[in-house]
C-alpha cells in the first residue's frame, strides 16, 4: 500500500461527458501529480501541483484540468469525453527530496 | 530532448534464472532514475531509486540498479527470478521529489516460465 488513495478506481461513460478523478496524497506529502496510461502513449505526465499551485505542465489537454486543495487531496476533471480519452489514470505524491508514489490508478473506459 | 528507451518490450525467464533489464536515458540535468513496478490491476511500485552516490542501488524484493553515466543507463538486475516477479517494469529519469515530472520508458513485460 502506497498511501495514495485514488477514487473510483474504475469509471464508465460516453463520449462527451465530464468525470472528477480524486487523489488523496500520502500523509505529509505537499506534491500530487497526475499522469495517463494507454496503450499507444504509454505513462504521460499531465500536471503536478505542489501546495495547492500549478508547478509544471506536461502533455495536458485543454479538455482537462485539476486543482489542489487545502487538504491537499487533488481533482483531476475530464470533460467533452472523446474515445481516445479512455486510459488509466494515475496520481502520485511526493515531499521534499524523496520519490513519488503512485496510487492504483482509476480506469475511465469511454463507450 | 529528454527520453527513456527500454529496447526490450518483452522477455521471458525461467524461475531461478538471473535477469537484466536494459534502460537508457536522455536528460539534460543531473538525472534521477527509478524503477518501478506494474502487476496487471495493479498500480506503480518503487522497487528502486538513484539520486547521488553509489552507483550501485538495492531496492525491494532483491533487485539491484547500476547507474553508469558513460552510458547513460540504468539496467535493473535480479540474480535468482521468482514466479511473483512476473509483471511490467518502468524505467523512468526526472525530477527528485518535488522537483518536477517523470519521463517513463515504454516499459519491460516480464514472463517466467516454470
Amino acid at each position: 500500500d502506497s498511501g495514495v488513495t485514488q477514487t473510483p478506481k474504475h469509471l464508465i461513460t460516453a463520449t462527451g461527458q465530464r468525470v472528477t478523478l480524486r487523489c488523496s496524497p500520502r500523509s505529509g506529502d505537499l506534491s500530487v501529480y497526475w499522469y495517463q496510461q494507454s496503450l499507444d502513449q504509454g505513462l504521460q505526465f499531465l500536471i503536478q501541483y505542489y501546495n495547492g499551485e500549478e508547478r509544471a505542465k506536461g502533455n495536458i489537454l485543454e479538455r482537462f484540468s485539476a486543482q489542489q486543495f487545502p487538504d491537499l487531496h487533488s481533482e483531476l476533471n475530464l470533460s467533452s469525453l472523446e474515445l481516445g480519452d479512455s486510459a488509466l489514470y494515475f496520481c502520485a505524491s511526493s515531499r521534499d527530496s524523496g520519490p513519488q508514489h503512485f496510487g492504483d490508478g482509476t480506469r475511465l473506459s469511454i463507450l | 530532448a529528454q527520453s527513456v528507451t527500454q529496447p526490450d518490450i518483452h522477455i521471458t525467464v525461467s524461475e531461478g534464472a538471473s535477469l537484466e533489464l536494459r534502460c537508457n536515458y536522455s536528460y539534460g540535468a543531473t538525472p534521477y532514475l527509478f524503477w518501478y513496478v506494474q502487476s496487471p490491476g495493479q498500480g506503480l511500485q518503487l522497487l528502486l531509486k538513484y539520486f547521488s552516490g553509489d552507483t550501485l542501488v538495492q531496492g525491494i524484493k532483491g533487485f539491484e540498479a547500476e547507474f553508469k553515466r558513460s552510458q547513460s543507463s540504468f539496467n535493473l538486475r535480479k540474480p535468482s527470478v521468482h514466479w511473483s516477479d512476473a509483471a511490467e517494469y518502468f524505467c523512468a529519469v526526472g525530477g527528485k521529489g518535488d522537483q518536477g515530472n517523470l519521463i517513463f520508458g515504454k516499459g519491460t513485460k516480464l514472463s517466467v516460465k516454470p
